[in-house]
Formats: C-alpha cells, structure tokens, sequence
C-alpha cells in the first residue's frame, strides 16, 4: 500500500528554519517525482517544489533561494529544507507523488504537516 | 501559467449535473489535472491528462478539453460530492493550480 506521512511541521519564529520529511512506503522515491504543495488556512492550493528521478529540482518563485528539495533513497524520504521562513509561509505542507514521469496528476498525497511561522 | 476557475462557486441539489470550468492563460496541451478537497482532508486526484480517470474513481466524473479550456464533469451529484475542486496544469518548470470551484448543496 502507498502511503505518504509527513513530519517536522511546528511554530517557528520569522527568519528561522525548519525541515520538513516526507517518508514513503509501498514504493521507491528515487525513481519517482516527489513533489511538495501547500495550502495557507483558508486559502487554495500552491505548488512549492518538485525532485525528479534524477535528481534535478524546481521551486516556485515564491521560495526559490530559501527553500531546497532533497530526498535520502536509503530512508526512502523526502524532505524540504525552509529557510528564511517568512508568516506567509504559513500553512498545511504537503507531499505527493506524480503519477508517472509525464503526467500531470499528483496520485498519493501524504496528510500534511502545519508550519506556523509568528513570533 | 495562471489558471481560472469558474463559477467559483455552484449551488446544486443531489442528483444534478454539475459543470466546472478552469481556463488556462495559455496553452497546457493535455497537461490538467482535477482534485477534490473535503475540509480536513488531503486533495484526492480525480481526473489526470485532461480526461484520464484515477484509479477508484467513479464513472460520474469526466473530464474534458485541451489547450487553454477544461471542464470537469460530474453526471449526477451525490452527497459525498459536496466539496472544492482544483484544476492544476503541469509545465516544463512546475506545476499550478487555479483557486477551486466550492460546489454546495442548494
């Protein structure tokens, strides 16, 4: 069975860091694209960031040179690094896979991690 | 790539057909996808590729379209249909998503 179970959420004042983990079961990460989304409270939907197979990354404007996608093949996790966190940072974290390295759907998601970013 | 979603929300009674529209700012080819979100929950995906059905989703929900216009679907409406739904679009640099269209119970 796939599962996605996110950790490392938590409050955190402006200007601080945090890593968020992302660890997988009934399939492999490395040969996967791992892909984190967020949602603000009340808000929608906002992609952050995306890993491929091989190794190469893209960010969002929005947290490009602050935030930094990796993934550890031998824990089979995936993680997001956030520094610099800012409260509009705030928000549920998701991660979720793509269904396959051409589609456009995100098949497995993970229950999600709150950051709370406030002093 | 911005995507917009219309109406942003529908008021419907079960048993209705409900049509949800994402328009994208430029062409996404087949590249769409549709999610639903129930409060609390992660987003379940529910049509991937424009018209492609998820695994385990019901027949009542299609989709369809290309290029810059999509619509989503659902044949008749049941209560566990009650919830928001995302359209998102894949590119060569990311992924976006439109605001979600609310579907409500009239």
């Amino acid at each position: 069975e796939v599962q996605l179970v996110e950790s490392g959420g938590g409050l955190i004042q402006p200007g601080g860091s945090l890593r968020l983990s992302c660890a997988a079961s009934g399939f492999t990460v490395s040969t996967n694209y791992m892909i984190w989304v967020r949602q603000a409270p009340g808000k929608g939907l906002e992609w952050v960031s995306i890993i491929y197979s091989g190794g190469s990354t893209y960010y969002a404007d929005s947290v490009k040179g602050r935030f930094t996608i990796s993934k550890d093949s031998s824990k089979n996790t995936v993680y997001l690094q956030m520094n610099s966190l800012r409260a509009e940072d705030t928000a549920v974290y998701y991660c979720a896979r793509l269904y396959y390295y051409d589609s456009s759907g995100l098949d497995f998601w993970g229950q999600g991690t709150l950051v709370t970013v406030s002093s | 790539i911005v995507l917009t979603q219309s109406p942003a929300t529908l008021s419907l009674s079960p048993g209705e057909r409900a049509s949800l529209s994402c328009r994208a700012s430029q062409s996404v080819s087949s590249k769409l996808a549709w999610y639903q979100q129930k409060p609390g929950q992660s987003p379940r995906l529910l049509i991937y590729d424009a018209s492609n059905r998820a695994t385990g989703i019901p027949a009542r929900f299609s989709g369809s379209g290309s290029g810059t216009d999509f619509t989503l679907t659902i044949s008749s409406l049941e209560p566990e249909d009650f919830a928001v739904y995302y359209c998102q679009q894949r590119d060569n640099w990311g992924f976006t998503f439109g605001p979600g269209t609310k579907v409500d119970i009239k």
